[in-house]
């Protein structure tokens, strides 16, 4: 089927506004996972989802950022009172299972997010 | 924090040389993976070896695991101009929590491969 598919692909915003980027996973893929990519280096973990629930939100940098998957499929990264060092590709990968489970993640092209 | 360190940072080869990229890591891992990056965006799994193993071959792709030394390699054969991307490699931490699915990344190597 389809892959995962990300929306916007990109986003302009300005300082201090709320801004919402959506990830639709695999369809039948229970595990869901954020990263964000900043130039110049390699992805960061944010959040991973198992189902609805958020397994492991470590690697949010602070509560300004927040996740939700309500129905365990579709995912929406929430960004509060956005900063310029916000500005990065945030990237959504899901796979099939999660935990200690030697599953691929399959990501998606990202969105990249600029704030002014 | 990123955990893999991979080197060359910038790898400039002729088509149909061969390609070795080098990763090393820090801690106990459950398996190593290898990523492709075109144009700064979507990332596309290339191979994933387990901790267990020491070579894995796929197509033109073989990785080597030392996990003495917590270090991978990465070599294509025969390049295209195709392959011109940025390679990543990352690990997913040993542990045998259900939370252990995140993936600790590299910075990259950017890789180019001259027609």
């Amino acid at each position: 089927g389809a892959g995962v598919s990300q929306t916007p692909s990109n986003k302009v915003t300005e300082k201090g506004k709320y801004v919402e980027l959506r990830c639709d996973p695999i369809s039948g893929h229970t595990a869901l996972y954020w990263y964000r990519q900043s130039l110049g280096q390699g992805p960061e973990f944010l959040i991973y989802f198992q189902g609805t629930g958020a397994a492991d939100d470590s690697g949010l940098p602070n509560d300004r950022f927040f996740a939700v998957r309500p129905e365990g499929s579709v995912s929406t990264l929430k960004i509060q009172r956005t900063e310029r060092g916000d500005s990065a590709v945030y990237l959504c990968a899901s796979s099939l299972r999660g935990g200690p489970y030697l599953y691929t993640q399959y990501f998606g092209p990202g969105t990249r997010l600029t704030v002014l | 924090s990123q955990q893999g360190e991979e080197d060359p940072q910038a790898l400039s080869i002729q088509e149909g040389e061969n390609a070795t990229m080098n990763c090393s890591y820090k801690t106990s891992i459950n398996n190593l993976q290898w990523y492709r990056q075109n144009s700064g965006r979507g990332l596309v799994h290339l191979i994933l070896i387990r901790s267990n193993e020491r070579e894995k071959h796929s197509g033109r792709l073989r990785v080597t695991l030392d996990t003495s030394k917590k270090s991978s390699s990465l070599l294509i054969t025969a390049s295209r101009a195709a392959d011109t991307a940025s390679y990543f490699c990352a690990t997913l931490k040993d542990s045998y929590t259900g939370a252990n699915s995140k993936l600790t990344f590299g910075k990259g190597i950017t890789l180019s491969v001259r027609p």
